[in-house]
């Protein structure tokens, strides 16, 4: 079974810094799909970014951005130009591609980003 | 394009009793997945929707079931409830093709009594 861990319970960083979040991932398959999700007080989640394992670039979106390691199973994500609005619970997902049958996402137990002014 | 929408946003209901969560996913989407989220385990995935059928189940016990209709609505329900299924009650609606990513609903408080 897929397993997703983020180690890092708890973040801080100072506004306009950057602050990057640790995800590693187990799995035996080669071909999958990892995603960053943000989930605000409001509750809702939303993604940030997602990366496709059998890409080596790894994924940008404005500030944030990914380090994608697949030998290592590590795939971090890096909040530039950290804002109030970044603080929220960052979840980090595996997905298998859909024609895998399985279509869940396995989560990370997340972490929790504060921003300081 | 309206988004997934969920309700009701807040449930509260005694031990014993069932429940029934409704989601509408987002237009054109035939994926509909049930997240359940606590403070001790996380988000754990319930069970997938897709073309009115279920396509998998997650490790939960027989009082929680699904179902998806013609227009890819979905409801879950928890029959006999207990105290630890209170939660939040996440769905998530995908076209199920390629790299798309699910889209989330603002979820369901279920409290327990």
């Amino acid at each position: 079974a897929q397993t997703v861990t983020q180690s890092q319970p708890e973040m801080s960083v100072q506004e306009a810094e950057t602050v990057t979040l640790s995800c590693t991932y187990d799995t035996s398959e080669s071909d999958y799909y990892l995603f960053w999700y943000k989930q605000p007080p409001s509750r809702q989640m939303i993604l940030v970014i997602r990366q496709e394992a059998y890409k080596q670039q790894n994924a940008t979106e404005n500030r944030f951005s990914v380090n994608f390691q697949k030998a290592a199973k590590s795939f971090s994500l890096k909040i530039s130009d950290s804002q109030l609005g970044d603080a929220a619970m960052y979840f980090c997902a595996y997905r298998l591609p859909s024609g895998a049958g399985s279509y869940q996402l396995t989560f990370g137990k997340g972490t929790k980003l504060s921003v300081i002014p | 394009k309206a988004g997934v929408t969920q309700t009701p946003r807040y449930l509260i209901k005694t031990r014993g009793q069932q429940v029934t969560l409704s989601c509408s996913p987002i237009s054109g989407h035939r994926s509909v997945s049930w997240y359940q989220q606590t403070p001790g385990q996380g988000l754990q995935f319930l069970f997938e929707y897709f073309s009115e059928t279920q396509r998998n189940k997650g490790n939960f016990p027989g009082r929680f079931s699904g179902r998806q209709f013609s227009n890819s609505r979905s409801e879950m329900n928890v029959s006999t409830l207990e105290l630890g299924d209170s939660a939040l009650y996440l769905c998530a609606s995908s076209q199920r093709q390629g790299p798309t990513e699910a889209f989330f609903g603002q979820g369901t408080r279920l409290t327990v009594v």
